[in-house]
């Protein structure tokens, strides 16, 4: 499958700052979801933003999409130490899988 | 509810060696999925499983198979292993949802962390 690009790939801030993650791919999509995983560990899903979505909030998260420029946005808001982790953008291939992009390493420094 | 569980959590190997993976889906949950990570190709699908069947599967060779059981517990199965296999593999559930999607929402559990020497 092939896998749409994140940016940056990697991310260091300080607490309480912003962090803002970006996501392209190169299909039409029904759905985008963004996915978080600590090292070595398995994803947790974050959130889920459809095509006819332009933005969606969930806590200090919010999720942008724009498909017609087939890209999409992850602000992370007031940062902390426990957000340190990778995140992943991905979308449906089909109705049975996902393809994931590259993912982005954010470090939040205490 | 207690989340995707995988077994073992980690697995050293040699070539030529063949392996077994075990997942324990959500209870409830119908679909699973497997995904292979690793730092050079990143998350890629390995196939999925709904109700004891293989419905969809990505791109790797016939040594990688799989196959569910009637309490939706999975395993999948790693032949004559090579050094490139080495990736965490994880394991996904899901429910169905509108028309039929097993993709919107994906619970992973912690994974199996295999090394290849």
């Amino acid at each position: 499958s092939q896998q749409g690009e994140e940016d940056p790939q990697a991310l260091s801030i300080q607490e309480g700052e912003n962090a803002t993650m970006n996501c392209s791919y190169k299909t039409s999509i029904n759905n985008l979801q963004w996915y978080r995983q600590n090292s070595g560990r398995g994803l947790v899903h974050l959130i889920l933003i459809r095509s006819n979505e332009r933005e969606k909030h969930s806590g200090r998260l919010r999720v942008t999409l724009d498909t017609s420029k087939k890209s999409s946005s992850l602000l992370i808001t007031a940062s902390r130490a426990a957000d340190t982790a990778s995140y992943f953008c991905a979308h449906p291939v089909g109705r049975r899988a996902l393809t994931f992009g590259s993912g982005t390493r954010l470090q939040v420094q205490p | 509810k207690a989340g995707v569980t995988q077994t073992p959590r980690y697995l050293i190997k040699t070539r030529g060696q063949q392996v077994t993976l075990s997942c324990s889906p959500i209870s409830g949950h119908r679909s699973v999925s497997w995904y292979q990570q690793t730092p050079g190709q990143g998350l890629q699908f390995l196939f999925e499983y709904f109700s004891e069947t293989q419905r969809n599967k990505g791109n790797f060779p016939g040594r990688f198979s799989g196959r569910q059981f009637s309490n939706s517990r999975s395993e999948m199965n790693v032949s004559t292993l090579e050094l490139g296999d080495s990736a965490l593999y994880l394991c996904a559930s899901s429910i169905t949802g509108q028309g039929g999607t097993t993709n919107e929402k994906l619970f992973f559990g912690s994974g199996t962390q295999l090394s290849v020497l």
